[in-house]
């Protein structure tokens, strides 16, 4: 199994740019989460989906942030307009129906904006 | 605020010591995991122990739970450089299906 895939790895772009992270969960998990993590306040869960829906996105910080999830295989995290604090690590997980909630965390998309 | 909180935030050790790393939560959980981070990398799944469960092994690694203290604590054993990293705790809550919440971590640095 490739594990989870995420792209691109890493991104830089000006501020006021749309920028879209993309995401392949493990194949056969009910579960995708997007998660932010900075110095400053650590890893965050953004959103989560089961079964391609969204389940909470309490965690996303404001409109600019935007997720979807078409199908089991593939899921973005949009920032537009995007801002310089947004600036971050950001990391998709799977995880599947049948084990303890136990997650797999794709590399990380590297996101600079300046 | 993190359900889960580590201590301490940042450990220096030299090879073949042993770790040890502490997490306390704040709410009824099912279970509670361990993660690890290397630099630049995702997180990595590294145990999970359930709330009816006080001790569980795996490898080198040894996971206490504590429901009543709601704590836990991981210990590395004869620990190598590659040990180097950072390792997470998350709790799985009784009442939210599939979400985990992170700790901030901590630091671990394995000198040879």
């Amino acid at each position: 199994d490739a594990g989870v895939i995420q792209s691109p790895r890493h991104e830089v772009t000006e501020m006021g740019q749309e920028v879209t992270l993309r995401c392949k969960p493990i194949s056969g998990h009910d579960y995708l989460f997007w998660y932010r993590q900075t110095m400053m306040r650590g890893l965050e869960l953004l959103i989560y989906f089961n079964n391609n829906v969204p389940i909470d996105d309490s965690g996303m910080p404001e409109d600019r942030f935007s997720a979807k999830m078409p199908n089991a295989s593939f899921s973005t995290l949009k920032i537009q307009p995007s801002e310089p604090r947004d600036s971050a690590v950001y990391f998709c997980a799977s995880s599947p129906r049948t084990s303890g909630y136990e997650q797999y965390f794709g590399p990380g998309t590297r996101l600079t904006v300046t | 605020s993190q359900q889960g909180e580590e201590d301490p935030q940042a450990l220096s050790i030299q090879e073949g010591e042993n770790a040890t790393m502490n997490c306390s939560y704040k709410t009824s959980i099912n279970n509670l995991q361990w993660y690890r981070q290397n630099s630049g990398r995702g997180l990595v799944h590294l145990i999970l122990i359930r709330s009816n469960e006080r001790e569980k092994h795996s490898g080198r690694l040894r996971v206490t739970l504590d429901t009543s203290k709601k704590s836990s604590s991981l210990l590395i054993t004869a620990s190598r450089a590659a040990d180097t990293a950072s390792y997470f705790c998350a709790t799985a809550r009784s009442d939210s299906w599939g979400k985990l919440q992170f700790g901030a971590g901590t630091q671990v640095v394995v000198t040879p």
